[in-house]
């Protein structure tokens, strides 16, 4: 079945560790998307990438990096630069980047700092 | 700043009886607009899309959309307890697809 894996599904992070989560999709989707949600906040955009080798900042992006090598594969590492990392992050793709058939997410990953 | 704004709630209902979820969008270039479930602890879920005025049904799902007034709505007809979830509506503005989402509507269905 096609669909979007996130790996861990919780991660516990100490002080000044970076930390690297994981979202692989099978879907052929071209444009993939990292969201931070956080308890009546609703989902705020970290980075986003539509081809191979390119990605953009979204919203909220300091602390944060990210890589596409790979069409299959959008890793996030969250530094020590991050200063509230604690919350669920979630990963999503789409089509292609100007397609109106909304998002596919994954199951998300909850990073908690210890 | 573009925004999707909802009633945070909860919106509380018997079951059986009709559930409203609104939305309203501030940007007026917004094309498409989705609403999402999710369920807590769990990742949202597609179950709308509407592009054009007017209403979109799916099973006990209608969307609505007025793009005059930027006002998007979702009907869930004989709700049940499983439809308890917190509902997101989100609008893009085509081209570049990057949603913006609202903050959602917590949505209790009691028996």
């Amino acid at each position: 079945d096609g669909g979007i894996t996130q790996s861990p599904k919780y991660l516990f992070r100490k002080e000044g560790q970076n930390v690297t989560l994981s979202c692989e999709q099978n879907l052929n989707h071209d444009a993939m998307y990292w969201y931070r949600q956080d308890p009546g906040q609703g989902l705020r955009l970290i980075y986003y990438s539509q081809i191979v080798n390119d990605f953009q900042k979204g919203d909220i992006a300091e602390g944060y990096s990210v890589s596409r090598e790979k069409k299959e594969s959008f890793p996030l590492t969250v530094t020590s630069a991050q200063k509230n990392p604690t919350a669920f992050y979630l990963c999503a793709s789409s089509i292609h980047p100007s397609d109106n058939y909304g998002y596919t997410f994954g199951s998300g990953t909850r990073l908690t700092v210890v | 700043q573009k925004e999707v704004e909802q009633n945070s709630g909860p919106l509380s209902v018997p079951e059986g009886a009709i559930a409203s979820l609104n939305c309203t969008y501030s940007d007026r270039g917004s094309q498409s607009f989705f609403w999402y479930r999710q369920y807590s602890g769990k990742s949202p879920e597609l179950i709308m899309s509407i592009y054009s005025n007017g209403d979109k049904e799916d099973g006990r799902f209608t969307a609505q959309l007025n793009k005059a007034s930027q006002y998007v709505s979702l009907l869930i007809r004989d709700s049940q307890p499983s439809d308890s979830a917190t509902y997101l509506c989100a609008a893009s503005n085509g081209g570049f697809q990057k949603l913006v989402f609202g903050t959602g509507t917590r949505l209790l269905v009691s028996p």
